[in-house]
């Protein structure tokens, strides 16, 4: 069964530091990888979306990539801002309809 | 603006009762999804519809039923036979002609048992 893994659960860094997102894949057969954004309370906001085809994915200061052979994706993100506290969640595509999901990493990025 | 509205916000639900959660999407998408997210959990797939009057059971199907008689609205029923329904809901729809684009998420509700 895939397995989609993210550590660490949690992170705080001050503001302006750049940081990395880790989410690993138990199964190389992945379609796409989505990275989402989750405010507390709310619904889930798609950052990026990498297709099999592709290793990266940019969007302003984020940078998503994908290596399938090692099964990891990172989510960088430049110059953090307080603004970007929220729990981000990556989701491996297996099939049109198999989306699995990490636990995410709830970053706090401290002014 | 296109998108997927969810409702209500909170639901509050008796011992026993059914209750039905709202998902309507004007995105003109083919497929539909609804998951249930748990503190420290990923979200997991409760059931989906890749067209209307179809639909699938997901990984956590029991205690679940769904109707898919309109393109744009996929509802969810938490019948009495789900033992443990408190957790927030999503649903999310995709188009189906692409994967190009990615799934969007509306802004779910969540369900508490009193």
């Amino acid at each position: 069964k895939q397995e989609v893994t993210q550590i660490p659960a949690a992170l705080s860094v001050p503001e302006g530091e750049n940081l990395v997102l880790n989410c690993s894949f138990t199964d190389s057969a992945i379609y796409n990888l989505q990275w989402f954004r989750q405010d507390p309370g709310k619904g889930l906001t798609s950052l990026l979306l990498i297709q099999s085809s592709q290793r990266e994915q940019t969007s302003g200061r984020l940078n998503a990539s994908l290596d399938k052979s090692s099964g990891r994706s990172t989510l960088y993100i430049a110059a953090s801002q307080p603004g970007d506290s929220a729990t981000y969640l990556c989701a491996g595509w297996y099939n049109n309809n198999d989306m699995r999901f990490g636990a995410g990493t709830r970053l706090t990025v401290k002014p | 603006d296109g998108g997927i509205t969810q409702s209500p916000k909170y639901l509050f639900r008796k011992e026993g009762q059914n209750v039905t959660l709202s998902c309507e999407q004007n995105l003109n998408h083919d497929a539909m999804y609804w998951y249930r997210q748990d503190p420290g959990q990923g979200l997991r797939l409760i059931y989906y519809s890749q067209i209307v009057n179809d639909f699938q059971k997901g990984d956590i199907a029991e205690g679940y039923s769904v109707s898919r008689e309109k393109k744009e609205s996929f509802p969810l029923t938490v019948t009495s036979a789900q033992k443990n329904p408190t957790a927030f809901y999503l649903c999310a729809s995709r188009d189906g002609q692409t994967r190009a684009y990615g799934y969007t998420f509306g802004s779910g509700t969540r369900l508490t048992v009193v």
